[in-house]
């Protein structure tokens, strides 16, 4: 199994800050998703990234593929209650499997 | 409405009794999946399915089993459920790119499992 690592674990800020979480992986992508996931509900997707050095934005969200694709970043500006959530990281290979990481637990606290 | 359905939510059972987790799709994806979701182990895949008749496994597939008649539908199937299958799970779909790597899952509500 690929092993994603994402990071931190665990987060917890405040209304208003800003923040970044990572996944990375020692091999290369083929595509890479990311998912914010709220409790008791499924993933729902947020982006998918193909391309090395892709950067993609989702109002105040920010996504980035690193040159090589072996990492990603998610960076959230003026974080709001309504960002709290898990967040996944997925990699997608050629052989048809999907490989989450064990997920970034935000908390914004008002 | 685009949607991944799954059935029942919520189970209890016994150590031993058979039991299936229904799983429908309205999107015609080929791709269909399963997960399970544990504290502190993330999403971890059981099964995939390519397409009808074409399943593999995941990285947790012990257990298991499933079976892809139909396009729509994907049930997984636990023989003799073990207590250490309780867990969260979710049943997912999507479209695949020519490289075999599947697009954007579109995951069912979940089922929580709880085995005495």
């Amino acid at each position: 199994t690929q092993l994603l690592e994402q990071s931190p674990q665990f987060l917890s800020i405040q209304e208003g800050e800003n923040l970044t979480v990572y996944c990375n992986s020692s091999s290369v992508f083929s595509s890479l998703q990311w998912y914010r996931q709220e409790p008791g509900e499924g993933p729902v997707l947020l982006v998918t990234v193909v391309t090395g050095g892709e950067v993609k934005k989702l109002k105040r969200l920010t996504f980035q593929f690193g040159d090589a694709r072996k990492d990603s970043s998610l960076h959230i500006t003026a974080a709001q209650p309504g960002d709290t959530g898990l967040y996944l990281c997925a990699r997608g290979g050629s052989n048809y499997k999907l490989t989450f990481g064990k997920g970034t637990l935000l908390t914004v606290n008002p | 409405e685009a949607q991944v359905t799954q059935n029942p939510r919520y189970l209890i059972t016994v150590t031993g009794k058979k039991l299936t987790v229904t799983c429908s799709q309205n999107m015609n994806h080929e791709y269909m999946s399963w997960y399970r979701q544990d504290p502190g182990l993330g999403l971890r895949q059981i099964y995939y399915s390519m397409n009808v008749e074409v399943t593999d496994k995941g990285d947790v597939p012990e257990g298991y089993k499933v079976s892809r008649k139909e396009k729509r539908n994907f049930p997984l199937i636990l023989e003799s459920p073990s207590p250490n299958q309780t867990s969260l799970y979710f049943c997912a779909s999507s479209l695949v790119f020519e490289t075999g790597s599947p697009y954007e899952q579109y995951f069912g509500p979940g089922t929580r499992l709880t085995v005495t």
